[in-house]
């Protein structure tokens, strides 16, 4: 069964400070790994996209990584901010078109 | 930049209604997709359309839903007769085969 599992379900961290949030993924066959941010009540937005065959793709303040042999994928938030705040999911694209999404991990910045 | 837009923005319906939910995808995109989240809840998926027909769809869609694409642009889904467990955010996503999905902003749901 496809499946997508991340950790912590939710996080606080202060201003400033760095976070990783986990994605481990069961989805065969692979086809790409996304992170999304989702802010309250509004569509999530693509952060970064992961293929087969990449480690570490960066944007801007933040760095994914995949793992194809462990099927683990990180998400690496650097000196975050408040805007930071929101939920973050992990989506693993089957080949094909479907999309199985996590349950998101939720991050809170507190100043 | 182009974006996918869903009208209504938030729809409060009674139980037993029937609902269109309206999506306009970005217009050079071949896949189409509705997804729902509950309160709290993860995003699950309903359904995915593509070359006129659902090409997927999970156990949540049955028979009260149903997807169109009347006219080239808009893609709704409709719910036939709402339950007050209906009530979520509904997202319609449109992407180019093996790209980026692109969410809408969602419209909300309330089935009273």
């Amino acid at each position: 069964k496809n499946q997508v599992e991340q950790s912590p379900q939710s996080l606080i961290i202060l201003e400033g400070k760095n976070c990783t949030l986990q994605c481990n993924y069961t989805v065969s066959p692979f086809s790409n790994l996304r992170w999304y941010k989702q802010d309250t009540g509004r569509g999530p937005v693509s952060l970064t996209i992961m293929t087969f065959s990449e480690n570490t793709k960066s944007n801007g303040r933040y760095t994914a990584t995949l793992d194809a042999d462990t099927k683990q994928s990180s998400l690496h938030i650097t000196a975050s901010q408040l805007s930071d705040s929101a939920s973050y999911i992990c989506v693993v694209s089957v080949w094909g078109n479907k999309l199985v999404f996590g349950a998101g991990t939720i991050l809170r910045v507190k100043s | 930049e182009p974006e996918v837009t869903q009208t209504p923005s938030h729809q409060v319906t009674q139980m037993g209604q029937e609902v269109i939910l309206r999506c306009v995808p970005i217009s050079n995109h071949l896949y189409f997709y509705w997804y729902r989240q509950i309160l709290g809840q993860k995003v699950e998926f309903l359904v995915s359309f593509y070359n006129n027909e659902i090409s997927e769809k999970s156990e949540i869609f049955d028979d009260q839903f149903s997807v169109e694409r009347p006219d080239g642009s808009n893609f709704t889904l409709k719910i036939r007769s709402t339950k007050l467990e209906d009530s979520a955010m509904y997202f319609c996503a449109s992407r180019l085969i093996g790209g980026e999905a692109f969410f809408g902003q969602g419209t909300r749901l309330t089935v009273v």
